[in-house]
C-alpha cells in the first residue's frame, strides 16, 4: 500500500495519560499535515511540516499537543495529559509541493477515546 | 482566518437524480477548492478539485463550479447511485505566505435512495 498510513488505528486511554500517534506519508511527499475531526464536523487543521521543518503550529489546540517530523519522513503527534475533550479522530495528510494542485491525501486516521 | 460554510447538512435524493452541495468561503485570497468524500469509518478521499483561475471542472458524473465574485463553489453529482451515499466536505486553501492548510466545511450527508 503506497498511501498514507497511520498507527495505531484506535487508541483508548485514561484521562491524564500521554499518547503518541504515528503517520507515514506517501514516500515522495515533502509536506505533512495533521488534522483533528470530531463527530459531525469537517477536519480541523492542527499543524504542518515541510520536510522536517514545522512551519505552522499556532493551531495546535494547547501546549499539551506537540508534533515532530525528525527526518522529514514519518511524523508523530503527541498529546500529554489527555482530557476527555481530546477524544476525536486524528487525521494525517501529505502532499507534494511540486504538484500543480498540490492535492492532500489523507490517511485512515487514529481514533482516540479518552475515558 | 478563512471560514467555509456548507449547505445543506443532509441531502436525500432518489437514485438517478442530481445532487447539489453549496459552499461559501470568506477569504477572497483563497485559490484552491477541493471536495472530499468520506464514507463511514474511512479516510476522506479527494473526488474533484479546482483552482481559482478556472470556473468549472468536470469528471464524469461529478462537476464543480466556482464563482469568485460571490465567493461560492458548488459540487454537482448527476445520475446519482447508491454508492454515492457518503459525507461530502468542501474545503478552501490560501496558498500565500506559506500557508497550505485546508479549511473545511461541516459536511453534507448525502443519501441516495434506491
Amino acid at each position: 500500500d503506497t498511501g498514507v498510513s497511520q498507527d495505531p488505528r484506535h487508541k483508548i486511554t485514561k484521562r491524564g495519560q500521554n499518547v503518541t500517534f504515528r503517520c507515514d506519508p506517501i514516500s515522495e511527499h515533502n509536506r505533512l499535515y495533521w488534522y483533528r475531526q470530531t463527530l459531525g464536523q469537517g477536519p480541523e487543521f492542527l499543524t504542518y511540516f515541510q520536510n522536517e521543518a514545522q512551519l505552522e503550529k499556532s493551531r495546535l489546540l494547547s501546549d499539551r499537543f506537540s508534533a515532530e517530523r525528525p527526518k522529514g519522513s514519518f511524523s508523530t503527534l503527541e498529546i500529554q495529559r489527555t482530557e476527555q475533550g481530546d477524544s476525536a479522530m486524528y487525521l494525517c495528510a501529505s502532499s507534494f509541493s511540486g504538484g500543480a494542485l498540490e492535492t492532500q491525501y489523507f490517511g485512515p486516521g487514529t481514533r482516540l477515546l479518552v475515558l | 482566518g478563512e471560514n467555509v460554510e456548507q449547505h445543506p447538512s443532509t441531502l436525500s435524493v432518489q437514485e438517478g437524480d442530481s445532487a447539489v452541495i453549496k459552499c461559501t468561503y470568506s477569504d477572497s485570497a483563497s485559490n484552491y477548492f477541493p471536495w472530499y468524500k468520506q464514507e463511514l469509518g474511512k479516510r476522506p478521499q479527494l473526488i474533484i478539485d479546482i483552482r481559482s483561475n478556472v470556473g468549472e471542472k468536470k469528471d464524469q458524473r461529478i462537476a464543480v463550479t466556482l464563482n469568485k465574485t460571490a465567493k461560492h463553489f458548488s459540487l454537482h453529482i448527476t445520475e446519482t447511485q447508491p454508492e454515492d451515499s457518503a459525507v461530502y466536505f468542501c474545503a478552501a486553501r490560501y496558498s500565500g505566505a506559506g500557508s497550505y492548510q485546508l479549511t473545511f466545511g461541516k459536511g453534507t450527508k448525502l443519501s441516495v435512495i434506491p
